[in-house]
């Protein structure tokens, strides 16, 4: 595709339940992070994958957070036992991989945990 | 040490008028500092990016000014346009040391340029 694709845009859920959030980054970048927005805030970092293995996951708030890249390509962003706490856009960014600095972002997802 | 600072919160601007937004750092360790420009509902876009190599950037209406000694840099935006109405923010990152481009962005800035 032409830039970084996040689905759903919107994801509406329940306390407690269980989210998977997805991001297809441009076709050839190797590597690819999640950050999260808060309403009025810059992104945070939360986890940075080369290829298909998570190189730094130090910005997951805790153990309910997990995030996959099983071929180097296709990321999903795993919440379980949501809290009002997570609701937030969660952005996805890809680069060309390690040594390249620009990461294109995609429009991210907008969860609201009720 | 972590932290970059971003100022001011909000800004109004005039058509055709130069917009200034500012950020500090303290980490001496990052050697990247790109901003970003974000519209409502969409992901943020780089705008423009500077290393600590040089003291200024410029790219059409944008430039960045860096103050390595004072751990400072700046966005003007030089005859500002109502399109440039968006929410701005600075970054900083150490990835030129470790390949990891593990961004630590400011607070933001929400821009608007009346016509």
């Amino acid at each position: 595709g032409a830039g970084v694709s996040q689905t759903p845009s919107n994801k509406v859920t329940e306390k407690g339940k269980y989210v998977e959030l997805r991001c297809d980054p441009i076709s050839g970048h190797t590597a690819l992070y999640w950050y999260r927005q808060s309403l009025g805030q810059g992104p945070e970092f939360l986890i940075y994958f080369q290829g298909t293995g998570a190189a730094d996951d130090s910005g997951l708030p805790n153990d309910r957070f997990f995030a996959v890249r099983p071929e180097g390509s296709v990321s999903t962003l795993k919440i379980q036992r949501t809290e009002r706490g997570d609701s937030a856009v969660y952005l996805c960014a890809s680069s060309l991989g390690q040594g390249n600095e620009k990461l294109f972002f995609g429009s991210g997802t907008q969860l609201s945990v009720l | 040490q972590q932290q970059v600072k971003q100022s001011p919160q909000s800004l109004i601007v005039q058509k055709g008028g130069i917009s200034i937004i500012n950020c500090a750092y303290e980490n001496t360790a990052f050697d990247y500092f790109p901003w970003y420009q974000q519209f409502p509902g969409k992901g943020p876009a780089l705008l423009i990016a500077i290393r600590p190599d040089v003291s200024e950037k410029k790219e059409g209406r944008f430039t960045i000014s860096f103050n390595k000694s004072a751990k400072q840099f700046s966005l003007h935006i030089m005859d500002s346009q109502p399109g440039d109405s968006a929410t701005y923010f600075c970054a900083a990152s150490g990835g030129g040391i470790s390949g990891t481009y593990k961004y630590i962005f400011g607070t933001g800035t929400r821009l608007k340029v009346l016509a």
